[in-house]
């Protein structure tokens, strides 16, 4: 049972114009969410979280959003910058599961066109 | 400052061994968790261990074992490999426990199991 699904397995985007990767979850006890990017043959990288007590989270060119109700939430970039060329994976964990467990959605592959 | 670190970086086995994989956590993180990603899916939540306790376990065989140990580093130990046990295995740290808490992956330990 998936419990965080990223439905797109990849996006293209042009340079300069804005990247939008969604996220879609099933578990209504997930309360904090998480956006990592990964590139080949590293391992996935901190970009960004957000709290279920809020419904919007930015740092830079990066903007999260939630939206509970739809059990939705997206990551903007904006703009798209070459070195933004990689695997993005979704995760959720729920503060009352006892422990950090994340849970991983399949990830999005996005593709910056110079 | 040194990221986690984790050994080997590649390892090929038979089916029916065991194998160790070793993992240093960020100086000062206290919580390690090991994560199984298999071709084309996202990480796997497998153990989480903090100040040397289990702190959570996901839904693998009793085969996966780890162990944390004084210095926070870590090992995972899986027993009579099977072929669906090749996968890249990832360790996060994280400084403190707390849903919240970024977790920090290391590179991996891509497990080949012939």
């Amino acid at each position: 049972d998936q419990q965080v699904k990223q439905n797109s397995p990849s996006l293209s985007v042009q340079e300069g114009r804005i990247s939008i990767l969604n996220c879609d979850y099933t578990n209504s006890m997930f309360d904090y969410f998480l956006w990592y990017k990964k590139y080949p043959a590293e391992g996935p990288t901190f970009l960004i979280s957000i709290s279920s007590i809020k419904d919007k989270n930015e740092d830079g060119r990066f903007t999260v959003f939630l939206n509970k109700s739809a059990k939705h939430l997206s990551l903007h970039i904006v703009p798209s910058q070459p070195g933004d060329s990689a695997v993005y994976f979704c995760a959720a964990s729920a503060s009352n599961f006892g422990n950090e467990k994340l849970t991983f959605g399949t990830g999005t592959r996005l593709t910056i066109i110079p | 400052d040194a990221g986690v670190t984790q050994s080997p970086t590649h390892l090929i086995k038979t089916r029916g061994q065991h194998v160790t994989l070793r993992c240093s956590p960020i100086s000062g993180h206290k919580s390690v968790s090991w994560y199984q990603q298999v071709l084309g899916q996202g990480p796997q939540f497998i153990f989480q261990y903090y100040e040397k306790e289990e702190r959570g376990r996901g839904n693998f065989p009793d085969r996966f074992s780890a162990r944390q140990f004084p210095n926070y580093s870590s090992e995972l130990n899986v027993n009579a490999l099977l072929l669906g046990d090749s996968a890249l295995y990832l360790c996060a740290s994280s400084l403190v426990v707390g849903v919240g808490q970024p977790q920090h992956f290391g590179d991996g330990t891509r497990l080949s199991i012939l």
